[in-house]
């Protein structure tokens, strides 16, 4: 199993544009989300997903949309960057357990510049 | 709004060494996650705790989740080098939002 999976790794983009963050994951969990995590502010929940065909906001979701087509994908997209977009972006997947007990398995990240 | 807060930020220490980080909230969970993250990768689960009082150990690191599902900490006995790293804790409820803390950084000094 390959886990969760993003692409790119580094990325630079100039202020207006637009680009689509990959994420992917082999082990057929139903939940995933992603985050931002700038200095001092740990990780701040942007959108996540309890399924395919479901996305909701989490603290942080202005300027970013999200789908989930499908169970293993759920790509992120930064319509007009801006420079306050800068930062180091992860997706995150887990099962979840009649507890309520989400156990995260995360993506190695993808660090993001805005000009 | 949920906050989870964790003290101390920083921590600097000898190895051998032991310390207890915190993380506090005026919410209750019904979860509680505890990451480890290391410089360019990914947070790494480490525990969860889900009842109130629970005790968990891993090795020489031992988890507690509190009476009232408020709050948790992390104990480390006999810290080493490897210990190093930003520890983060993470709190889950039935609204499917999932938080995380602003981490403490814990340097080992060999």
């Amino acid at each position: 199993n390959a886990g969760v999976t993003q692409t790119p790794k580094f990325q630079v983009l100039k202020t207006g544009q637009s680009m689509t963050l990959q994420c992917a994951q082999d082990m057929n969990h139903e939940y995933m989300s992603w985050y931002r995590q700038d200095p001092g502010m740990g990780l701040r929940l942007i959108h996540y997903s309890v399924g395919a065909g479901i996305t909701d906001q989490g603290e942080v979701p202005n300027g970013y949309n999200v789908s989930r087509s499908t169970t293993e994908d759920f790509p992120l997209r930064l319509l007009s960057a801006a420079p306050s977009q800068t930062s180091v972006y992860f997706c995150a997947s887990s099962y979840s357990t009649a507890g309520y007990s989400y156990e995260q398995y995360f993506g190695p990240g993808t660090r993001l510049t805005v000009t | 709004t949920q906050l989870l807060e964790q003290s101390p930020q920083f921590l600097s220490i000898q190895e051998g060494e032991n310390l207890t980080v915190y993380c506090n909230s005026s919410s209750v969970f019904s979860s509680l996650q505890w990451y480890r993250q290391e410089p360019g990768e990914g947070p790494v689960l480490l525990v969860t705790v889900v009842t109130g009082g629970e005790v968990k150990k891993l090795k020489r690191l031992t988890f507690q989740f509190g009476d009232a599902r408020k709050d948790s900490s992390l104990h480390i006995t006999a810290a080493q080098p490897g210990d190093t790293g930003l520890y983060l804790c993470a709190g889950g409820n039935r609204d499917d939002k999932i938080i995380f803390g602003k981490g403490t950084r814990l340097h080992i000094l060999p």
